[in-house]
């Protein structure tokens, strides 16, 4: 079993939408929790850390669930600017990487 | 500035030859990361250092990798004999001391050919 594990997507979803995605990790340990944003061949920028009391930024919204263990990414009305890959990122000493999930808002 | 700064940026090599990647935090992090990403996939952990230590690696780092922090800042990441396979974004990453801030190098592009 992966570390990490995210639902791929994509999501495609008209702008103003709501889009919500999950992701999952496995080490009970792990210590913090971030959601990054990746666009195409560029490097993971720090989107929002999350934090167990849940956690919103505008329009985004992160939660932890540390019993189930994973954590969720919200974004409400999106924005054409939003389409990009979600990493979820897991500091269990090792720093695990989902795979991404993957956000394609269209006009 | 993403404090952390990743040399070379693009490199285009022909199978068989050696490359090397640096990875320059721009000041001292106890803790520093490297990964590998392919397109569409999200970056999978090769090794990472606290300090001079290397304390895991990947059983992705296969013997033709070797990563080094000789004075436990800046890291080196030699890839020999390189095979198409190779071909990947390799980033680097440096955590603060708090465990709670991430800083990525832009990363360095590998295209074996």
């Amino acid at each position: 079993r992966k570390e990490v594990e995210q639902d791929p997507g994509p999501f495609n979803v008209p702008e103003g939408a709501t889009v919500a995605f999950n992701c999952t990790y496995s080490n009970s340990a792990s210590q913090s929790f971030f959601w990054y944003r990746q666009d195409c061949r560029k490097e993971p920028k720090l989107l929002m850390s999350v934090y167990s009391s849940g956690n919103e930024d505008g329009r985004f919204t992160a939660q932890l669930n540390r019993a189930s263990q994973y954590i969720s990414l919200l974004i409400r009305d999106s924005k054409l600017s939003d389409s990009a890959t979600y990493l979820c990122v897991v500091n269990d000493y090792k720093l695990s990487f989902g795979a991404g999930t993957t956000v394609t808002v269209r006009a | 500035d993403t404090g952390v700064s990743q040399d070379p940026r693009h490199k285009i090599t022909k199978r068989g030859q050696n490359v090397t990647f640096r990875c320059d935090p721009i000041s001292e992090h106890n803790r520093l990361y490297w990964y590998r990403q392919t397109l569409g996939q999200g970056p999978e952990f090769l090794t990472y250092f606290q300090n001079e230590a290397q304390l895991e690696k990947s059983r992705l780092l296969s013997d033709r990798f070797s990563a080094e922090r000789p004075k436990g800042s800046f890291s080196t990441l030699e890839i020999q004999r390189t095979e198409q396979g190779d071909s990947a974004m390799y980033l680097c990453a440096i955590v603060m001391g708090d465990g709670n801030t991430i800083y990525f190098g832009e990363g360095s592009w590998l295209t074996v050919v």
